[in-house]
């Protein structure tokens, strides 16, 4: 139980286009999910936490322009990189928490889209 | 606030031997404490948690850690490494309580090399 997947797992686009990464919560209900941001041979930095039919939390120095998030249902969010800039190239992993029980605070990872823009 | 150090950037082994990841966290509440290893392009996958209960902590494919709440430590150790251990590795402390937020603190990670 408790698998979030992400798609796509690898997109190549031009600068300047949009790209759009969707995660999902495959066997719960999610109203809490959050988007990280990893560099090669970096740990994980939170970008930003997306609250199910309510707006998006970002972390300091994350441009909420950008990086457009939205949590339309309990079980999809999904984060979209626009005018995407070689720069935005990462490893972009998403989260789910599982809420209640003794796991407090515990989340479950999708396996993560790469983002390579020319 | 929170924080994570994982005092090992590389850590190499031999097949066969221990293997010790350390970390040590700072929390203003009282702590949940995570070891995920992440294999090459893959995700994150949970070794194993501490949530109050037990100090002494068994994960999967043979890891445990244990909380040392005086030295405000969550070492990671296996007996005897294997090759597919081979990875990333990260610490990860979340406030336990709702009202103190819920966010993850990775640290930075430490690469594990298993010798043949």
């Amino acid at each position: 139980g408790a698998v979030v997947s992400q798609h796509p797992s690898r997109v190549i686009c031009k600068s300047g286009t949009s790209v759009k990464i969707e995660c999902r919560s495959l066997d719960f209900q999610a109203t809490t999910m959050f988007w990280y941001r990893q560099f090669p041979k970096q740990s994980l930095m939170l970008m930003a936490t997306s609250n199910e039919g309510s707006k998006a939390t970002y972390e300091q120095g994350v441009e909420k322009d950008k990086f457009l998030i939205n949590h339309a249902s309990l079980t999809l969010s999904t984060l979209t990189v626009t005018s995407a800039h070689p720069e935005d190239s990462s490893f972009y992993i998403c989260s789910a928490r599982l809420q209640g029980g003794l796991s407090y605070n515990e989340q479950f990872f999708g396996p993560g889209t790469r983002l390579t823009v020319l | 606030a929170q924080s994570v150090t994982q005092l090992d950037s590389h850590v190499s082994v031999s097949e066969g031997t221990p293997v010790l990841l350390r970390c040590n966290y700072s929390s203003s509440y009282s702590p949940s404490l995570f070891w995920y290893v992440q294999h090459p392009n893959k995700g994150l996958q949970l070794l194993l948690k501490y949530t109050s209960a037990a100090t002494l902590v068994k994960g999967i494919n043979g890891f445990e850690a244990e909380f040392k709440k005086s030295e405000t430590s969550f070492h990671l150790t296996k007996p005897s490494a294997h090759m597919s251990d081979a990875a990333e590795y990260f610490c990860v402390v979340s406030d336990r309580f709702k009202a103190a937020g819920n966010k993850l603190t990775f640290g930075g990670g430490t690469r594990v090399l298993v010798k043949p």
